[in-house]
């Protein structure tokens, strides 16, 4: 079965400074992969997508796939204590209807 | 637009009542509906998914079930409730398979 891990499990960060998140996963014939965040335990809100190796860019936020070495990370440009939430890494395999998800990463944005 | 609506916002049970969470979807018709899972600092697991009217598939047993009885309407129910079952419950829908997930605001199940 899949494993997504994502690191680290916290960040601070200050606002204005980048902040990088990385996400590893075990099926190298995942094909789909995500970003979404979430504030306190309320609903996900999709952040970027990207479904092959390079960059995605998505406003402030950019994706980067490197499937041959299993890894995925989000940068997060100029960020603002309003990004402040746990963001979560998904992937999926090739059947598409399974999404997997990571255990997140907490940031938090100081002002 | 699409909306999605998740009901009750929260729910407090006892353990071995019965249970059942709604999700509908309007805006968007034959949409891929499907239900996860999150316990308290736990991570996020796809419970079922559904592709149409009366086709449910199971990701994850966890005593749970899901029915579809209308394109719009994704319900998720159990006869006896564990405390194992607290939790954040999300419903998603995408337009088709492969497509961007969109989540309702979840559900709060505390199972005393």
């Amino acid at each position: 079965q899949q494993k997504v891990q994502q690191s680290p499990e916290s960040l601070t960060v200050s606002e204005g400074a980048m902040a990088s998140l990385n996400c590893t996963f075990s099926d190298g014939t995942s094909n789909n992969f995500r970003w979404y965040r979430q504030h306190s335990a309320k609903g996900l809100e999709v952040l970027v997508s990207i479904f092959s190796d390079g960059e995605k860019e998505e406003g402030r936020f950019t994706a980067h796939l490197n499937r041959a070495n299993l890894h995925v990370s989000l940068h997060i440009r100029e960020p603002q204590p309003s990004d402040s939430a746990v963001y979560l890494c998904a992937v999926s395999m090739s059947n598409y209807n399974v999404l997997y998800f990571g255990s997140g990463t907490k940031l938090t944005v100081e002002p | 637009a699409q909306t999605i609506h998740q009901w009750p916002v929260a729910e407090i049970k006892a353990v071995g009542s019965p249970l059942s969470l709604g999700c509908t979807i309007k805006g968007k018709s034959s949409p891929n509906l499907y239900w996860y899972w999150q316990a308290t600092g736990g991570t996020l697991q796809q419970l079922f998914y559904s592709i149409t009217v009366g086709q449910v598939e199971s990701v994850v047993q966890l005593n749970l079930s899901a029915s579809r009885p209308k394109d719009d309407q994704f319900i998720l129910s159990t006869e006896k409730l564990l405390l194992s079952h607290s939790g954040f419950y999300l419903c998603a829908w995408s337009p088709n398979r492969g497509a961007e997930q969109y989540f309702g605001p979840g559900t709060r199940l505390t199972v005393l």
